[in-house]
């Protein structure tokens, strides 16, 4: 069983469109986040939920709008693409509180934008 | 503000022992994560360190010191496949606040 699972895996698309990935967990998570992985290979928070909650948003343009319409699913539209938004982006879901708190990641979806 | 560093790349040779470094400073700290991520694959966790010391998994050790800032992933009798990049992350925060801030990874080479 797929424990964090991301829709597509890839992704080509041109400048202006819009665009959805989606997320599931079945871990039984509260927290799950979106990262994004640029070329460089730098990993950075984009947001994170708990229970549907919205807890953390980093300095993300508002054309990223994350939804989380239950715990185990947290999906990221992007509207109006440009080239710099071309990266990987990651879902990924952890405990909400005991020691470890390790996040599990999703495959990853690889967004071109031409 | 945040900052997290590790040597970019490494070379070691199989059966080996290779240490990889990563020393911070950070507004805070709650704990240290190491992930190993393949090529084209998504970070997996390998250890975490809250306290000083040194925390051992298999061939797989990481080692803490808080007031240096500072911790390593030792990797023993290296095999081909340990060949990824290895990402240092620091958690800041509490509770529902917690985040993760991450190195640029260090991509080490396992040579035969």
């Amino acid at each position: 069983d797929t424990a964090v699972s991301q829709t597509p895996k890839y992704l080509v698309t041109q400048m202006g469109n819009d665009k959805s990935i989606k997320c599931e967990q079945n871990l039984g998570h509260d927290t799950m986040y979106w990262y994004k992985q640029d070329s460089k290979k730098f990993l950075k928070i984009m947001f994170s939920y708990n229970n549907k909650e919205l807890i953390i948003n980093e300095t993300v343009p508002n054309r990223f709008s994350p939804k989380s319409p239950d715990k185990a699913h947290l999906n990221l539209h992007i509207n109006s693409l440009e080239l710099g938004d071309s990266a990987v982006y990651f879902c990924a879901s952890s405990r909400a509180s005991g020691i470890p708190t390790e996040q599990y990641f999703g495959p990853g979806t690889r967004l071109t934008v031409t | 503000g945040q900052n997290i560093d590790q040597p970019t790349e490494m070379t070691a040779t199989e059966g080996a022992i290779v240490q990889i470094n990563c020393t911070y400073q950070t507004s805070g700290f709650n704990g240290l994560f190491w992930y190993q991520q393949h090529a084209g694959e998504a970070p997996t966790f390998l250890s975490y360190n809250v306290l000083d010391g040194l925390e051992e998994k298999g061939r797989f050790s990481s080692f803490l010191s808080r007031s240096k800032g500072y911790s390593y992933l030792l990797l023993k009798e290296l095999q081909m496949k340990d060949s990824a990049s290895y990402l240092c992350a620091v958690t800041l925060g509490a509770g529902n606040n917690r985040k993760l801030i991450w190195g640029l990874g260090t991509s080490l080479a396992v040579n035969p």
